[in-house]
């Protein structure tokens, strides 16, 4: 079946440092990826996604890059803030599915 | 302003108490879903609805009911509660069931079994 693993938390970084949580799926067909982000006592959001292979999905400067050939999608940002601060979870979409199927979830921390 | 929302936020409850969680959206949405979030687990799928009178089980549906009488509310209802059903609930909702499209999230029930 359709699965995803990410890397095990929690994530602790220092404000500006490179963020990279790593994601890798496994599914049959072409999934859709997403990255949400679960801020503390809110419900999820949808931070980016990507459709087919070699999508880049960007948003608040975050980054992932839809990899086919190593089934990944991985989560970048170049200088993160304390306001990154969350958890976030990798999901995908397989065609015709009617789910996300999700990660464990990653929590990150940014220290001042 | 568009949203999803649900009721109660937090709830303690105890063991066979029957109880429900209501869960209403403003976007006109076709496809509803729940999901629980346990430490460890990610979130999983309980039951989805994919329009009016047309609900249909997720990956753990036991201990569960749902109904979709209306297109904006999707209860959860829970007949007879147990101590693993406490966990964080979600309840999302987007324009249908096309993968490409986003899932917009409740912010959550806190549900305590005891």
């Amino acid at each position: 079946g359709n699965s995803v693993t990410q890397m095990e938390g929690p994530v602790t970084l220092s404000e500006e440092a490179f963020l990279t949580i790593n994601c890798t799926y496994t599914a049959t067909g072409y999934p859709s990826l997403f990255w949400y982000v679960q801020y503390p006592g809110e419900g999820l959001q949808l931070l980016l996604k990507a459709t087919k292979a070699d999508d880049k999905g960007s948003n608040k400067g975050f980054e992932a890059t839809y990899r086919k050939e190593t089934t990944s999608f991985h989560l970048e940002k170049g200088s993160v803030q304390v306001s990154d601060s969350a958890v976030y979870f990798c999901a995908l979409s397989a065609l015709r599915a009617q789910k996300l199927v999700f990660g464990q979830g990653t929590r990150l921390t940014i220290n001042p | 302003e568009a949203q999803v929302t649900q009721n109660p936020r937090y709830l303690i409850t105890v063991t066979g108490k029957k109880l429900t969680v209501t869960c209403s959206q403003n976007m006109n949405h076709e496809y509803m879903s729940w999901y629980r979030q346990d430490p460890g687990l990610g979130l999983r799928q309980i039951y989805y609805s994919m329009n009016v009178e047309v609900t249909d089980k997720g990956d753990v549906p036991e201990g569960y009911k749902v109904s979709r009488k209306e297109k904006r509310n999707f209860p959860l209802i829970l007949e007879s509660p147990s101590p693993n059903q406490t966990s964080l609930y979600f309840c999302a909702s987007s324009r249908d069931r096309d993968a490409l499209n986003e899932q917009f999230f409740g912010p959550g029930t806190r549900l305590t079994v005891l």
